[in-house]
This record gives C-alpha cells, structure tokens and sequence, in this order.
C-alpha cells in the first residue's frame, strides 16, 4: 500500500513569505508527527496529533509555527514569516497509535526540503 | 530531559566486516527503539523496532539489542556491504513527562562500507 507523502518534496521562498507544506499520511493511521531536520540540530518533534485529541504542540519553535490536521487525515504545517533558520527538511510520520499511547512503529515521508533565502 | 547519543559519529570498514553501531538514552522511561536508516536526500526507513520488554530483534543481517535498565542499544551488521552505506538513526519513543509519545533521535551514525 502507500505510504507516507509529503508535498512538495522541495521549497524555496523569499525571507518574510508564508509557506504550507502538506503530509498525507498512511490510510488508517491515527497517529501524525511532524519532525524538522537542520544540521547542527539533528532531527527534533515538531508538533503531534492523535486522533480526535487536542495536539501536542510542544515541540513548535515560535508562534509562527502552526499545524492542522483535518478530518483526522491530511495535515499542513503552515510557517509564517519564514527566516533563514527555518530552513530544513521537515518529515512528516504516521503510525496506527492507539486509545492508550503511540506503542507502535512511526513511518517516515520522504520530507519537504525548506529553503529560506 | 530524554538525551540520545551514537557512537560512533562516523565509520567506515571495508565490505564484509561485521559493525556494531552503538546508541544510549538518559531517560529509561520508554516505549520502544527504532533504528531507522537515511539515504542522502531521502527520508527515514524503518530497520528495526524494539519494544521496552524485549530485548532484541533480528532481520536479515541486522540484530538490534535492547538493554533498558542501562539505556544501551546497539545495532549489529554482519557481513556488511557496500549498499549499507548510509546514515543510521536511533530513536527512542519516550513514555513519561512532557516528552510522552515523541521520538527523540540521536545524531546519526555516518557509515560508509567500501569495497
């Protein structure tokens, strides 16, 4: 079956410009992460949603990071004012979750390459 | 805070030796270890996932063992091939506190098998 998508697999955009970077997880899944990959930083949680429950948005970096998650599949992680640092390869997972926790086995999208001139 | 290290940062042996990649966790506190592996420019692949009551798993050449109390975990390669040069990730699943159900990865481990 398919897997994780992400869209677009590459961005570039001006400093001060919006961006909308989309995941459609697999078919069935609960659970959605998103992670942000820079170097120097290494690969760091973003944002969490499980399905109807409020999202763990603890990993966001500023306020002008934000994500939805609709009808408990898509989601879109929207940046605001983009700045050079926000420059990286952001990754979208999914995982089948759970009632009682994420136990299980979080698959990758082949990430949303970012760059912020 | 859950802090996750490889070691060693970078290796490279010739084709058809046997590796151990190494990956420790401060906080026991956890669900699972992923392994994962990363091609340049592409995203993460699955190898092998440990849940916190077991203590190792198997596929193909790869074994990957679990030891929780002392928040080790190594990867093991055998026979390794140049098509095995890649970038390996630990992660870990946390299960307490503000980190419950995120990964937290450590920094990778670069290798590269030549033939």
């Amino acid at each position: 079956g398919a897997g994780v998508s992400q869209s677009p697999s590459n961005k570039v955009t001006e400093k001060g410009k919006d961006v909308e970077l989309r995941c459609d997880p697999i078919s069935g899944h609960t659970a959605l992460y998103w992670y942000r990959q820079s170097l120097g930083q290494g690969l760091e949680f973003l944002i969490y949603f499980q399905g109807n429950s409020a999202p763990d948005k603890s990993g966001l970096p500023s306020d002008r990071f934000s994500a939805e998650r609709t009808g408990g599949s898509v989601s879109t992680l929207t940046i605001q004012r983009t700045q050079q640092e926000d420059s990286a390869v952001y990754l979208c997972a999914s995982s089948p979750g759970s009632s009682g926790g994420p136990l299980v086995e979080q698959f990758f999208g082949p990430g949303t390459r970012l760059t912020v001139l | 805070k859950q802090e996750v290290t490889q070691i060693p940062a970078a290796l490279s042996v010739p084709e058809g030796e046997n590796l151990v990649l190494n990956c420790s966790f401060t906080d026991s506190a956890i669900y699972n270890l992923q392994w994962f592996r990363q091609d340049p420019g592409k995203g993460l692949t699955s190898l092998l996932l440990i849940q916190s009551s077991q203590r190792e798993q198997t596929s193909g050449r790869l074994n990957a063992s679990l030891d929780k109390s002392s928040g080790r975990s190594t990867l093991y390669i055998a026979a390794s091939q140049p098509g095995d040069s890649a970038t390996y990730l630990c992660a870990v699943l946390n299960a307490g506190g503000t980190s419950y159900g995120k990964l937290t990865f450590g920094q990778g481990t670069i290798l590269t098998v030549h033939p």
